[in-house]
C-alpha cells in the first residue's frame, strides 16, 4: 500500500498569505495525485488531478505541482473561504489512499 | 448538474448489518466507475470500494474486504453498499464518489454522505 505523508498537519496563515501544502508518496507514483479541499460539515471536493490539472471551476489561485514521490499544493493568495482541510490522493496503485490531511487555518 | 443522493445510514449494533444506497443524476451513470470513500469521526478521508461501470469489477480495501459488498443497477442509477458484521470501527460517513472516467479514480463529484453508527 502506497503512504502518503501530508506536511504540516496544521498551517496558520492570515488572508492574502501563500500557503504551500506538502504531499510525500512512499513510492513513485508518477503524476497520479489529487488533491480535495473539505470545509467543516461538507462533502470533500476535487481541486486538482493528475498533480497539476484544476478542475472545473476551481479558481486559478490554486496549483500543483511536483512528480514521482514529491508534490505541493500552492494557494497563492488565500481567501477567507480557502481555510479548510486539504487531502491528497494517490490513484496510481490500489488500495487508492489518501493522506492524513493539513487543515489551513486562519493565523 | 451531476448530484449523487446517499440514503440508509443509521445505528446499528455490532454484528448487525445495513446496505446504504447512492443515487446519481445529471451523467450517464453505467459510463462511469462508482466509489464508497468514509469518514471517522474527527478523522481523515479512506477509500472503502469501487466499482466499475459495468459492474464487472469490484475492488475494496482490506479493512472491509469479505464483509461489505459493492453493487450496482444501472437501471435506477443506483449504487449500493451492502455491509455485514459490521464493527465499532466501522463508525463514519459513507461518501458516495464518481469516477472522474472509466477505470480513472480520481473523485470528481462526492453525495452529502450518510452517517453510520454501530455502537450497542
Amino acid at each position: 500500500e502506497i503512504v502518503l505523508t501530508q506536511s504540516p498537519a496544521t498551517l496558520s496563515l492570515s488572508p492574502g498569505e501563500r500557503a504551500t501544502l506538502s504531499c510525500r508518496a512512499s513510492q513513485n507514483i508518477s503524476a497520479y495525485l489529487n488533491w480535495y479541499q473539505q470545509k467543516p460539515g461538507q462533502a470533500p471536493r476535487l481541486l486538482i488531478y493528475d498533480t497539476s490539472y484544476r478542475a472545473p471551476d476551481i479558481p486559478a489561485r490554486f496549483s500543483g505541482s511536483g512528480s514521482g514521490t514529491d508534490f505541493t499544493l500552492t494557494i497563492s493568495s488565500l481567501e477567507p473561504e480557502d481555510f479548510a482541510v486539504y487531502y491528497c490522493q494517490q490513484r496510481s496503485n490500489w488500495p487508492w489512499t489518501f493522506g492524513q490531511g493539513t487543515k489551513v487555518e486562519i493565523k | 448538474e451531476v448530484q449523487l443522493l446517499e440514503s440508509g445510514g443509521g445505528s446499528v449494533q455490532p454484528g448487525g448489518s445495513l446496505r446504504v444506497s447512492c443515487e446519481g443524476s445529471g451523467f450517464t451513470f453505467s459510463d462511469y466507475a462508482m466509489n464508497w470513500v468514509r469518514q471517522a469521526p474527527g478523522k481523515g478521508l479512506e477509500w472503502v470500494s469501487s466499482i466499475s461501470g459495468n459492474a464487472r469489477t469490484a475492488q475494496y480495501a482490506d479493512a472491509v474486504k469479505g464483509r461489505f459488498t459493492i453493487s450496482r443497477d444501472n437501471s435506477k442509477n443506483t449504487v449500493f453498499l451492502q455491509m455485514n458484521n459490521l464493527r465499532a470501527e466501522d463508525t463514519a460517513i459513507y461518501y458516495c464518489a464518481k469516477g472522474q472516467a472509466p477505470f480513472r479514480y480520481t473523485f470528481d463529484f462526492w453525495g452529502q454522505g450518510t452517517r453510520v453508527t454501530v455502537s450497542s
